[in-house]
C-alpha cells in the first residue's frame, strides 16, 4: 500500500525566489492538505485541494499558492520566499468525507537563506 | 485563547513506565480526536483518533476524551525506548482542516 510521498526531500532557496514542492497522496485518497510545520511547533493547515479546487484555506498569504491535478498529486507553491517560510512542509491525504483521518507524508524541509 | 493547548515541555520517563499527555481545547464543535506520533525529521503517523467521549484503546495506547471538561489525554503502556518521539494532538470539527497541539517530546530511558 503505498502511502504518502513528497518530493524534493528538502532544499535550499534564497530570500525573493520561488519554490514548487510536491506530493503524490495514500493510494485510493482523493483529498490533498498542506500544513507547514516550524521547528517545536505543531502543523498549521494552509489549504485542501480537492477535485482539482480549493476547497479551505488557512490563515496564509497569497504567496502561497496550489495545485492538484487530475491524478489526484498535488503542488505548493510559494513565491517571493521570506525567511520565516522556513519549515518543513507536510502534505496529508484523505478521502472525501472523511478529512478527520489524514495521513501524512515524510514531509519538505525548506531553509529560506 | 489558542484553539488547541498542549504543554510542550519535554518528558522522560525510565522504560517500562505508564506515559501520559494531554491537550485541552476550546472549541466545543470538535468532534474528532486524534494522535500524532512523529520521529525527528519524519512526518507525523497517526496513531489513532476516537469520536465520542470515553476510552479507547490499540495495544499499549489508550486514548480518552472528555468532552464536557474539553479535555483529551493519551496514555503508553510499558514504554519502551522505541516510542521516544513527539506526540502531537489534533482535533477537527468538520472544517477540512486539523488543529494541532504543539506536541509533547516524550523520551523513554533505557
Amino acid at each position: 500500500d503505498a502511502g504518502v510521498t513528497q518530493s524534493p526531500t528538502h532544499l535550499i532557496k534564497t530570500r525573493g525566489q520561488q519554490v514548487t514542492l510536491r506530493c503524490s497522496p495514500k493510494s485510493g485518497h482523493d483529498t490533498v492538505s498542506w500544513y507547514q510545520q516550524a521547528l517545536g511547533q505543531g502543523p498549521q493547515f494552509i489549504f485542501q485541494y480537492y477535485e482539482e479546487e480549493e476547497r479551505q484555506r488557512g490563515n496564509f498569504p497569497d504567496r502561497f499558492s496550489g495545485h492538484q491535478f487530475p491524478n489526484y498529486s498535488s503542488e505548493l507553491n510559494v513565491n517571493a520566499l521570506l525567511l520565516g517560510d522556513s519549515a518543513l512542509y507536510l502534505c496529508a491525504s484523505s478521502l472525501q468525507g472523511s478529512s478527520y483521518e489524514q495521513y501524512f507524508g515524510p514531509g519538505t524541509r525548506l531553509t529560506v537563506t | 485563547q489558542k484553539e488547541v493547548e498542549q504543554d510542550p515541555g519535554p518528558l522522560s520517563v525510565p522504560e517500562g513506565a505508564i506515559v501520559s499527555l494531554n491537550c485541552t481545547y476550546s472549541n466545543s464543535a470538535f468532534q474528532y480526536f486524534m494522535w500524532y506520533r512523529q520521529y525527528s525529521r519524519k512526518g507525523p503517523e497517526l496513531l489513532m483518533y476516537t469520536y465520542s467521549s470515553g476510552n479507547k484503546e490499540d495495544g499499549r495506547f489508550t486514548a480518552q476524551v472528555d468532552k464536557s471538561s474539553k479535555y483529551i489525554s493519551l496514555f503508553i503502556r510499558d514504554s519502551q525506548p522505541s516510542d521516544s518521539a513527539t506526540y502531537l494532538c489534533a482535533l477537527y470539527y468538520g472544517n477540512n482542516r486539523l488543529a494541532f497541539g504543539k506536541g509533547n517530546q516524550v523520551v523513554v530511558i533505557p
